[in-house]
């Protein structure tokens, strides 16, 4: 299963984004997120497309079932700089979408 | 809390093997799912396979068959990957990461391991 990304985007803190994930055949609602900073491991955002996972702000937000998926971070802050990841386990093997570089202006 | 600690950086030779290790604590080892993933830049991330602790059974991205074979070793819950026959393609990170259950993402992970294959 191809999860197709767009590259990157460059927003400025307080602004609210949405990356998106569109998979090339349903996933169902096992579509997850994660968040790499670079040097670092990912982690863990979002899982079954809209549960937030413990210790992450609110700020993030997960929606979408079956081919398109949506993260959203409202607001923006410096901090989240970083790339972004959606995976899918629904379809075997399990797949991840090219990531979305996020940059704050 | 959980942790994940893996080997530190291997530089191997071409058709060379090499075997990483991910020691856990902090949570149940032997009822756990334990994933392997590659990155390399720009390629993003692959999932390389999943191996049950509890009875060693494991389940391979067929892209993975053959090159990866996955191992535990309960008593110092630790997670083992086998890499064999390494080329150029194989120079990559590789992360160990717990596995939640039937659906399957990865909500601990290893630092990674960066690995190199030159002579």
């Amino acid at each position: 299963t191809v999860l197709t990304q767009s590259p990157a985007l460059a927003v400025s803190p307080g602004e609210r984004i949405t990356i998106s994930c569109r998979a090339s055949e349903s996933v169902s609602t096992l579509m997850h997120w994660y968040q790499q900073k670079p040097g670092q491991q990912p982690t863990l955002l979002i899982y079954l497309a809209s549960n937030l996972e413990s210790g992450v702000p609110a700020r993030f937000s997960g929606s979408g079932s079956g081919t398109d998926f949506t993260l959203t971070i409202d607001p923006v802050e410096a901090d989240d700089t970083a790339t972004y990841y959606c995976q899918q386990t629904w379809n075997d093997p399990w797949t991840f979408g090219g990531g979305t570089k996020l940059e704050l202006k | 809390q959980v942790k994940l600690l893996q080997s530190g950086a291997e530089l191997v030779k071409p058709g060379a093997s090499v075997k990483l290790s991910c020691k856990t604590s902090g949570f149940t080892f032997s009822t756990s799912y334990m994933s392997w993933l590659k990155q390399v830049p720009g390629p993003s991330i692959e999932w390389i396979g999943w191996i049950y602790a509890g009875d060693g059974g494991t389940n391979y991205n067929q892209k993975f068959e053959g090159k990866a074979t996955l191992t535990v070793d309960k008593s110092s819950s630790t997670a083992y990957m086998y890499l064999s026959s390494l080329t150029s393609e194989d120079a990559a990170v590789y992360f160990c990461a717990r596995t939640y259950g039937g659906s399957s993402y990865f909500d601990y992970w290893g630092q990674g391991v960066m690995v190199t294959v030159s002579s």
